[in-house]
């Protein structure tokens, strides 16, 4: 069983750029969540979903930041209009119920120049 | 709201020696706790977990008591190896939020 795939690895964009950074949860699995590292720092969460449904937001900056995660295929988060603040290390982890034990997949490192 | 306050780093042992992590939280309700390292250039892995007071969660020679008088959950191992070299992150999830809040993390380098 595969565990938690993500793609890219690395991302570079420059400022102002659109990143788009995706999440294959494991086999079975139907919740997402999508967590920040800063530099030198621990995982902010940002956002939780189900198949089709944004369950809790509330990590996530009000603007150039969305998330999805639909019927078929890998859940999605989206930065538009990046900036230098935006560099960061982003996890998404999956389990396959609510309030369940969470796995992690290696992360995105995004670089913005 | 919910915190977790981990043990500042770095920490540098030599192998076999024995290591404490503190971890003290602050949580409505009765928190799940959790112990999670992360290797370089890697995510993520859980290394132990324990869901109620008294609580011991153990793995890999690591253990971890969930203290509710003292709201603590410091991570221990008798004998550290070069393997263990990693950062180690004190979590905890409660109430209605699924998310997991985290400490800052605490960077373990084990010398020969």
């Amino acid at each position: 069983n595969a565990g938690v795939m993500q793609n890219p690895r690395h991302l570079v964009r420059r400022r102002g750029q659109e990143a788009r950074l995706r999440c294959s949860p494991m086999k079975g699995h139907s919740h997402v969540y999508w967590y920040r590292q800063l530099p030198e720092e621990g995982l902010k969460f940002m956002v939780y979903l189900q198949k089709e449904n944004i369950i809790d937001e509330s990590g996530m900056p009000k603007e150039r930041f969305s998330a999805e995660f639909p019927k078929e295929g890998p859940s999605i988060l989206r930065i538009q209009q990046v900036v230098r603040g935006d560099s960061a290390a982003y996890f998404c982890a999956s389990s396959p119920r609510d309030n369940y034990e969470q796995y992690f997949g290696p992360g995105t490192r995004l670089t913005v120049t | 709201g919910n915190s977790v306050t981990q043990m500042e780093g770095p920490v540098t042992l030599s192998e076999e020696a024995f290591l404490t992590i503190n971890c003290t939280y602050t949580a409505t309700g009765y928190p799940s706790l959790f112990w999670y390292v992360q290797y370089p250039g890697e995510g993520l892995q859980l290394l132990l977990k324990a869901t109620k007071a008294d609580d011991k969660g153990s793995n890999k020679g690591f253990e971890a008591t969930y203290r509710k008088e003292t709201t603590s959950f410091h991570l221990e191992k008798g004998s550290v190896q070069v393997s263990d070299s990693a950062v180690y992150f004190c979590a905890l999830s409660a109430g209605s939020a699924r998310q997991l809040t985290f400490g800052s993390g605490t960077q373990l380098t084990v010398l020969p």
